[in-house]
């Protein structure tokens, strides 16, 4: 079936490093999936950080970015520099053929400063 | 633009208390999605309604949830006699189908805690 892997639940990472989110899928449906990448800040509700509808495309959105890879099936979220305003928790998340949208499990970012 | 609006926010229940969450959609979005969040976990999809009309609800467990959105525009969310193992956030979504992209717009979740 369909499904999202995000591997690490944390990570820390120090003010102006850069980062890397893991993100790998398992989509059975031609054409498909779309890719997501949702963002929750403190305090905040669920909302989206950035998409890919295409395989090979990339997506940008305040800094991030991710590329749709279909041969690796993965959907890696990077920052060249992260900021403290960075921390959050982050879904990778990916839209089947019956439009159901399914969630990694997120990955909390720890920025230091 | 109003956002998703959900109430109420907490709820706190003994285990076969009942309890109905509810969620106003973006006007115009013609698609809700309710999902469950338990704690250290992505949101999983319970229903999904286009209009008033259920898509998949493949995913919640019918002995004891149940969705509706009569008129295509708010919805109930309800769970008769809860357990322990329902303790999560509840949260809502609505997207527009025509032009879709995929973006789900949420709202700031219902709470439920099971003692």
């Amino acid at each position: 079936g369909d499904s999202v892997t995000q591997t690490e639940g944390q990570v820390t990472v120090s003010e102006s490093k850069s980062l890397i989110i893991n993100c790998t899928y398992s989509a059975t449906s031609i054409g498909y999936p779309n890719l997501f990448w949702y963002v929750r800040y403190p305090g905040e509700g669920l909302q989206l950080l950035l998409k890919v509808i295409t395989a090979g495309q990339k997506g940008s959105s305040r800094g991030f970015e991710a590329t749709y890879n279909k041969e690796a099936t993965s959907f890696h979220l990077q920052k060249a520099s992260v900021q403290e305003s960075d921390s959050a928790v982050y879904y990778c998340a990916l839209r089947n053929s019956n439009n159901r949208i399914f969630f990694g499990d997120g990955t909390q970012l720890v920025v230091k400063p | 633009e109003a956002g998703v609006t959900q109430s109420p926010r907490y709820a706190v229940l003994q285990e076969g208390q009942a309890v109905s969450f509810w969620c106003d959609p973006i006007s115009g979005h013609d698609t809700l999605y309710w999902y469950q969040q338990p704690r250290d976990q992505g949101p999983q999809l319970l229903v999904y309604f286009r209009d008033e009309a259920v898509i998949d609800n493949s995913q919640l467990p019918s002995d004891r949830f149940s969705a509706v959105r009569p008129k295509g525009t708010n919805s109930t969310l309800k769970i008769q006699s809860a357990k322990q193992g329902d303790t999560a956030t509840y949260l809502c979504a609505s997207s527009r189908l025509g032009g879709y992209t995929g973006q789900l717009y949420f709202g700031e979740g219902s709470k439920l805690t099971v003692l």
